[in-house]
């Protein structure tokens, strides 16, 4: 088992890019998340989704895109890269996230300059 | 909403010493907690989980948290720190919803 995985590892975007963040699961998990890490804020939630089809925003969800076709995929979509953006975001999976282990990709460092 | 605070965002212990991390939750219905680890450059990994079964939960490497429901609290502790116990440690909350929420992380430095 691969786990979640994340790729790229590091990107740098000039501003007003665009670019897409993948995020696969093999646990054949129906809860699946985007986090964006920032120093001193913890792990802020960005979108989620609950099942193939389903998604939801998070806590800051602006500038950014999701789509669930899959239930092994979830990527997340910039559509205009902004240097606030830059940060290091993490994907996770869990069967519920109300009981069981959420697993984390290794994350995705990105620059926007 | 449910929320979680960390009090402390860089906690620095001597080798041996005892490990106190502190989480504080707020929920007017009966919360799942959990700690993850992070070590430098790596992503989060589980430490342990409170789902209601017991008030002490015992986790990985030594760790565990009591949830006090009188306190709205969920420490982690360790009875004796290890150099290999360096990393970044985060309370989170999730309360029958489908989501975790995080609290912002709390250093852990360990002096020799």
């Amino acid at each position: 088992n691969a786990g979640v995985t994340q790729t790229p590892k590091f990107q740098v975007l000039k501003t007003g890019q665009s670019m897409t963040l993948q995020c696969a699961q093999d646990m054949n998990h129906e809860y699946m998340s985007w986090y964006r890490q920032d120093p001193g804020m913890g792990l802020r939630l960005i979108h989620y989704s609950v099942g193939a089809g389903i998604t939801d925003q998070g806590e800051v969800p602006n500038g950014y895109n999701v789509s669930r076709s899959t239930t092994e995929d979830f990527p997340l979509r910039l559509l205009s890269a902004a240097p606030s953006q830059t940060s290091v975001y993490f994907c996770a999976s869990s069967d519920r996230w109300t009981s069981s282990e959420a697993f984390f990709g290794q994350g995705t460092r990105l620059t926007v300059v | 909403a449910q929320s979680v605070t960390q009090l402390g965002s860089h906690v620095s212990v001597s080798e041996g010493a005892l490990v106190l991390l502190r989480c504080n939750y707020s929920s007017s219905v009966p919360p799942y907690l959990f700690w993850y680890v992070q070590y430098p450059n790596q992503g989060l990994q589980l430490l342990l989980k409170y789902t209601s079964a017991a008030t002490l939960v015992k986790g990985i490497n030594g760790f565990e948290a009591e949830f006090k429901k009188s306190e709205t609290s969920f420490h982690l502790t360790k009875p004796s720190a290890h150099m290999s116990d360096a990393a970044e440690y985060f309370c989170a909350v999730s309360i029958r919803a489908q989501k975790l929420v995080f609290g912002q992380g709390t250093r852990l430095t360990i002096n020799p």
